[in-house]
């Protein structure tokens, strides 16, 4: 049975710093998402990862994925109040995904 | 979500009643899921679907049955609601499992 494992589980930050998300997954997986939800939302795609060593960026917000490691990271470069949010990880094998418990992010001003 | 619709976006229901959700693509996808979202445990696949009345089980799907009888609608039943079943539950769909998933709005049903 596959499981993802997120950590933190809540992070506050002061804007302006910088922070990393890990994502650990218990078995061999086909790619691993990323996903952003905000409160009473739905979730919104970030970054999917396809292979080792894959890396994605978007703004201050960076993904990569070591297979062999079966890790995840998703790095905060210079934190802003908008990124506040509740972030996930998820596995993809076989027909479906699973997901991580998520990270409560709350960037300060 | 573009091309995804959930109704109700809300609904309170009593111990015991029976209650449908309703999960409508226009998107004419494939695969369509239903998970459900409670706090710590991010979501879990309760029930898929991979194509006309073809569907299988999530990690979590005690008490809860699906049925797919045409590609754009996939209903989800509690066939008699408990407390335990509070929670917000969200479809998505996906052309292929390779090709990404859309989720929907999201329905909070809340069982007293």
């Amino acid at each position: 049975e596959l499981k993802v494992e997120q950590n933190p589980l809540f992070l506050s930050m002061q804007e302006g710093k910088n922070y990393t998300i890990y994502c650990n997954y218990s078995t061999t997986s086909d790619r691993l998402y990323w996903y952003r939800q905000d409160p009473g939302k739905s979730l919104e795609s970030l970054f999917v990862l396809l292979s080792n060593g894959a890396v994605k960026q978007e703004g201050r917000l960076m993904a990569s994925l070591d297979t062999k490691a079966r890790l995840s990271t998703l790095h905060i470069t210079a934190a802003v109040h908008d990124l506040s949010a509740t972030y996930f990880c998820a596995v993809e094998a076989g027909n479906m995904l699973t997901f991580g418990g998520g990270t409560r992010l709350m960037v300060k001003p | 979500d573009a091309g995804i619709t959930q109704s109700p976006r809300h609904k309170v229901t009593e111990t015991g009643t029976p209650v449908t959700l309703r999960c409508h693509q226009t998107e004419n996808h494939r695969y369509m899921y239903w998970y459900r979202q409670d706090p710590g445990h991010g979501l879990r696949l309760i029930h898929y679907s991979y194509g006309v009345k073809d569907t299988d089980k999530g990690e979590v799907s005690d008490g809860y049955s699906v049925s797919r009888s045409k590609t754009e609608d996939f209903l989800l039943t509690l066939e008699s609601a408990t407390s335990s079943q509070t929670s917000v539950y969200f479809c998505a769909i996906s052309q292929t499992p390779n090709y990404g998933y859309t989720f929907g709005s999201g329905t909070r049903l809340t069982v007293v």
